[in-house]
């Protein structure tokens, strides 16, 4: 099946720096990548939703401006956690969505990113 | 628009007895559901889905799932649980019409298979 890759897999950054969490879809195009966050035991949360080329759609309540979601091409997505904190702290999950053949809706998603802030 | 109800937190299990894990759905349309599996620090890795065609789906790992119009639900079982199957599912509804291409998760069922 379709692979969906997150790097780095975790990362530890001191608060006030800015993290960058890159998405990319390996062996197929994504129309649209989709950024989730999770705490613990909890469920995924989507925090936006971004389309190549375009500005990418953030749900109520997400701060456009502390993350930042770049998707230069239809295979890599990248989120940036500016000028983080602690409260920032979380599993971060990125999914990419593509129209295959046949005209099927797939979803496909990333192994997380686990990002600690000190 | 579009949810998922999973009623219950945590579902404990005895290894070898029959597992099943609810889920509930609303949609204006008609559904698409998935149902989703999380290790702990793991990404979600998909089990099944239900599109359209025959109501009992079979999935991974010996998982199979049973769409019901009339009940708007789509339980998850698996007729004879590991202790491997310990984790963190997730049901997830999309709904059909045009153009909609975003999931809405439940809260997630913590499954516990006791040795």
């Amino acid at each position: 099946g379709a692979v969906v890759s997150q790097h780095p897999s975790r990362v530890i950054c001191k608060s006030g720096t800015s993290v960058k969490i890159e998405c990319r879809s390996l062996d197929f195009q994504a129309t649209t990548m989709f950024w989730y966050r999770q705490f613990p035991k909890q469920s995924l949360m989507l925090m936006a939703t971004s389309n190549e080329g375009s500005k990418a759609t953030y749900e109520q309540g997400v701060e456009k401006d502390k993350f930042l979601i770049n998707h230069a091409s239809l295979t890599l997505s990248t989120l940036t956690v500016t000028s983080a904190h602690p409260e920032d702290s979380s599993f971060y999950i990125c999914s990419a969505f593509t129209i295959e053949r046949g005209g099927s809706y797939e979803q496909y998603f990333g192994p997380g990113t686990r990002l600690t802030v000190t | 628009a579009q949810s998922v109800a999973q009623p219950e937190d945590q579902v404990n299990v005895a290894e070898g007895n029959p597992l099943t894990v609810k889920c509930t759905y609303s949609v204006s349309g008609n559904p698409y559901l998935f149902w989703y599996v999380q290790y702990p620090n793991r990404g979600l890795q998909f089990l099944l889905k239900y599109i359209t065609g025959d109501n009992l789906v079979k999935g991974s790992y010996g998982f199979e799932a049973e769409f019901n119009k009339s009940q708007t639900s789509f339980h998850l079982k698996k007729p004879s649980a590991l202790v491997s199957d310990s984790a963190l599912y997730f049901c997830a509804v999309r709904d059909s019409f045009y153009g909609n291409n975003r999931l809405a998760f439940g809260k997630g069922n913590q499954v516990v298979v006791i040795p």
